[in-house]
């Protein structure tokens, strides 16, 4: 069975920095393209960033463009995505999702939340 | 605002046919694939459709999806109450390098 657990996230100020990171089992890891997609409270999903399985494609959300990296290791089976100059439209659940273009985004985590405040 | 224009909302009895549109243009849903997510509050995404109207294994035949020039619909047969939920579309998007977009949500009520 399919298994994403996130997890990393908490309460950080404004400006602050986080990495959240996602471990997954229960499949081969490495050929899939992986994603993180957030959901601020009572709001509806917002893709994040996306990573190819060679890490030769990476994207980003405009809104995230330099201040949010995706990173993996394939070693690891791990997902990677490391947040700085948090800002408080930040604050949300952030989801780690497997699949690309063909499959879709075809398994989820948990979810991992993360408070941007003060 | 979403790139992807979805209904707020939707509603229907059990046992009836609802359909949830989604709206876009040439460079998501008029050139790629579109996929559907269903969410029951409190929960994680599930995807329901890829590739317009694939079907993963455990989404239930009641579940349908269909794509024309720049729209895509989800209709649901025989509605049930633990069908209640918010349903999201996405697509690819060509525009700006590449990116993902997703509709706002649908929040259906069985009544």
């Amino acid at each position: 069975e399919v298994h994403l657990v996130e997890s990393g996230g908490g309460l950080v100020k404004p400006g602050g920095s986080l990495r959240l990171s996602c471990g997954a089992s229960g499949f081969t890891f490495s050929p899939y393209s992986m994603n993180w997609v957030r959901q601020a409270p009572g709001k509806g999903l917002e893709w994040v960033s996306s990573i190819s399985s060679s890490v030769k494609y990476i994207y980003y959300a405009d809104s995230m463009k330099g201040r949010f990296t995706i990173s993996r290791d394939n070693a690891k089976n791990s997902l990677y995505l490391q947040m700085n100059s948090l800002r408080a439209d930040d604050t949300a659940v952030y989801y780690c999702a497997r699949g690309g273009y063909e499959e879709g985004f075809d398994s989820w985590g948990q979810g991992t939340l993360v408070t941007v405040s003060s | 605002q979403s790139v992807l224009t979805q209904p707020p909302s939707a509603s229907g009895t059990p046992g009836q046919r609802v359909t949830i549109s989604c709206s876009g243009r040439s460079s998501n849903i008029g050139t790629n694939y579109v996929y559907w997510y269903q969410q029951v509050p409190g929960t994680a995404p599930r995807l329901l459709i890829f590739r317009n109207n694939q079907r993963p294994s455990g989404v239930p035949d009641r579940f349908s999806g269909s794509k024309s020039g720049t729209s895509a619909s989800l209709a649901i047969s025989g509605l049930r109450s633990e069908d209640e939920a918010d349903y999201y579309c996405a697509a690819w998007d060509d525009s700006l390098g590449g990116l993902w977009v997703f509709g706002g949500g649908t929040k259906l009520t069985v009544l």
